[in-house]
């Protein structure tokens, strides 16, 4: 099956730098890949994600690069603000089974 | 729509205590999914059911969970007995289209088993 690995387990940026997350899927017939942010005490929720079909995308301050043939696909954000603090997860899909795979998740903290 | 909608919110009880746990999926969604989430194993999926049949059961972690669905408007998550390791947040999620889709996360039910 899909196995999903995510790097750093844990970033600590200032308020204004870039974060990156990183992670690798292993299956090639794999075509979708979210990202989700989880703050404290809620629910997953979907912050952007890339078609196999796409490089990259972009969506204000977040933006998602996708690389097939090494199997690997980053979270990039910019000037980032207390408010993204969070958790981050990845996933892919479309591969066997029709379900989600996650990554491990990112602790993300920006701090002032 | 409300959103994907589970009760309860909190559940605490006693080991040896029979678990249930419900979810409403967003009206329209053919795939289900219960997840569990921890400190030790992030998030891990238990079970998916797509049109209400139960495709994937691989994740449960024991004959002491079941899960069913039996309309597409709602399903539950059975633990008996529980145990203090079951302790965590179960999230149900729904989506479109399975694996290629947005899946819509539930608020979680916080389960401690003392």
């Amino acid at each position: 099956g899909e196995n999903v690995e995510q790097h750093p387990s844990t970033l600590s940026v200032q308020e204004g730098d870039s974060a990156v997350i990183k992670c690798t899927y292993s299956d090639s017939a794999s075509n979708y890949f979210p990202w989700y942010k989880q703050e404290l005490g809620k629910r997953p929720q979907l912050i952007i994600d890339i078609r196999s079909n796409v490089g990259e995308k972009k969506d204000q301050r977040i933006a998602v690069t996708l690389n097939k043939t090494a199997k690997h696909f980053s979270l990039h954000i910019t000037e980032t603000q207390p408010e993204d603090s969070a958790v981050y997860f990845c996933a892919a899909g479309g591969g066997g089974g029709n379900k989600l795979t996650f990554g491990t998740g990112t602790q993300l903290k920006v701090e002032l | 729509d409300a959103g994907v909608i589970q009760s309860p919110r909190h559940e605490v009880t006693e080991m040896g205590q029979e678990v249930t746990l419900r979810c409403k999926p967003i009206s329209g969604h053919d795939y289900l999914f219960w997840y569990r989430q921890t400190m030790m194993r992030g998030l891990e999926l238990l079970i998916y059911f797509n049109n209400n049949v139960p495709i994937d059961d691989s994740g449960m972690p024991e004959d002491r969970f079941s899960a069913k669905m039996p309309n597409a408007s709602f399903s539950t998550l059975k633990i008996q007995p529980s145990e203090p390791r079951d302790s965590a947040v179960y999230f149900c999620a729904s989506s479109l289209r399975g694996g290629i889709d947005e899946q819509y996360f539930g608020p979680g039910t916080r389960l401690t088993v003392t």
